[in-house]
């Protein structure tokens, strides 16, 4: 059965934090992606990597920044956590040339206060 | 205008009702257009995908793509209080460094009342 794993299924943490989300794929998949979600907004794609090490900005990249340091990881940073980062962040993955097949992980409700 | 727009809903029917969901998406130069089921507290999970236009069936469910009018539809037959969940459409683009990424709509809560 394949899985995508998130650390944490509820984050409460302070503005000003540094925070890190991660996620874990076993499928052995080149893409992994973080989006967020929130009501009336639906899900918007915040940073992607196609390879190890390598990133690509999403449609709303700032104030967020990413790790891939090897394949089946991905890790989502939030350098100074602000109150508009309350927010669900989920996590997918999916084979390179296969984008439209992806694989979700459960989600991080991540409250900022 | 968005990439891809839907009507948010919340879509309640009684069960057995044939249920049809909409999207319009803006850019017609991306062919994968898929549809996405999202169960409360819950990831989304790929429903099923169409390439082009045309239909594509998966037992109850029906996918289908007019090209012409920019509108992606799922239907779905016989509804079970087992569909309820909110679906999010979704276009298969590109992003600026040329890598493939997924554009969703924000999603349509169903409700199937039994």
């Amino acid at each position: 059965d394949v899985k995508v794993t998130q650390s944490s299924r509820y984050l409460v943490k302070r503005t000003g934090e540094k925070v890190f989300l991660e996620c874990v794929q076993d499928m052995d998949h080149e893409n992994m992606f973080w989006y967020r979600q929130d009501p009336g907004l639906g899900l918007r794609l915040i940073y992607f990597s196609y390879d190890v090490k390598m990133k690509e900005k999403g449609d709303i990249p700032e104030g967020y920044s990413v790790s891939r340091e090897k394949k089946e990881r991905f890790s989502l940073i939030l350098e100074s956590a602000s109150t508009n980062q309350t927010s669900m962040y989920l996590c997918a993955s999916s084979l390179g040339d296969r984008a439209h097949e992806q694989y979700f992980g459960p989600g991080t409700r991540l409250t900022v206060t | 205008q968005k990439e891809v727009e839907q009507d948010p809903g919340p879509l309640s029917v009684p069960e057995g009702a044939i249920v049809s969901l909409n999207c319009t998406y803006s850019n017609s130069a991306f062919q994968y257009f898929m549809w996405y089921r999202q169960y409360s507290r819950k990831g989304p999970e790929l429903l099923m995908y169409t390439y082009s236009s045309g239909n594509k069936e998966d037992g109850r469910f029906t996918a289908q793509v007019d090209k012409s009018s920019k509108y992606i539809s799922l239907f779905i037959r016989d509804s079970q209080p087992s569909d309820s969940a909110t679906y999010l459409c979704a276009q298969r683009t590109l992003a600026s460094g040329g890598y493939q990424k997924v554009t969703f709509g924000t999603g349509t809560k169903l409700q199937v009342i039994p």
